[in-house]
């Protein structure tokens, strides 16, 4: 079957860095996606890797190992506003997203 | 660019009533949005993809008769809830791919429904 798994909750304290993993086991793989969604709204786009390796954008910066069906999301400089829901998601051989049931992440000053 | 928007955003009805959520790309073409459910401290659940001009595509376990999808137009699907039932409660959010750019891997969300069923 197809699973995502991702840690449940992850506290970290404000201006530190966060790494918050995901690995995957699903059927086919056309790159990975990570969403921020905050409580009562739609997810936002953050990153996109098809690729081994690191993309940087800004705070964040999202690295994918394909052979280790691995990826992490790296958030530097945390500000309050980090406090969130962060989601991972797969899309599999058919072009569909399976989703990763979230890490939310707490944000103490 | 890439707007979707959802009406309404938040709705209470009650219990055999139904509902009618609509989805629309503000400034782009979609042929193909997806409805998801997405219930507390959960992960967004797909539950069906929908494709203008013809039948939407059901997850399995989702009962195509109790939630309508229809897809009229390159910049409107409706999703309608039949018979609502309070287990029907959820937060329901939809998302869309942008025809134009033939990028089939980025989808642009909705800010989503909040469902209450009394």
């Amino acid at each position: 079957g197809q699973n995502i798994d991702q840690p449940t909750e992850m506290t970290a304290t404000e201006g530190a860095i966060v790494q918050i993993n995901c690995t995957y086991q699903t059927s086919g793989f056309n790159g990975l996606f990570w969403y921020q969604q905050h409580a009562g709204e739609a997810p936002t786009f953050l990153s996109y890797n098809v690729l081994d390796g690191l993309e940087e954008k800004g705070r964040f910066s999202s690295f994918l190992s394909r052979s280790k069906g691995y990826s992490y999301l790296l958030l530097k400089e945390l500000q309050m506003k980090d406090s969130a829901s962060y989601l991972c998601a797969v899309m599999d051989s058919n072009y569909q997203l399976i989703w990763g049931a979230g890490t939310k992440l707490i944000i103490k000053p | 660019g890439a707007v979707v928007s959802q009406h309404p955003s938040w709705v209470i009805c009650k219990s055999g009533t139904s509902v009618k959520i609509e989805c629309r790309s503000l400034d782009f073409q979609a042929t193909t949005m997806f409805w998801y459910r997405q219930f507390p401290k959960q992960s967004l659940m797909l539950m069906a993809t929908s494709n203008e001009g013809s039948k939407a595509t059901y997850e399995q376990g989702v009962e195509k008769d109790k939630f309508l999808i229809n897809h009229a137009s390159l910049t409107l699907s409706t999703l309608t809830v039949t018979s609502a039932h309070p287990e029907d409660s959820s937060f329901y959010i939809c998302s869309a791919r942008d025809q134009g750019t033939g990028d089939i891997y980025e989808q642009y969300f909705g800010p989503g429904t909040r469902l209450t069923v009394t």
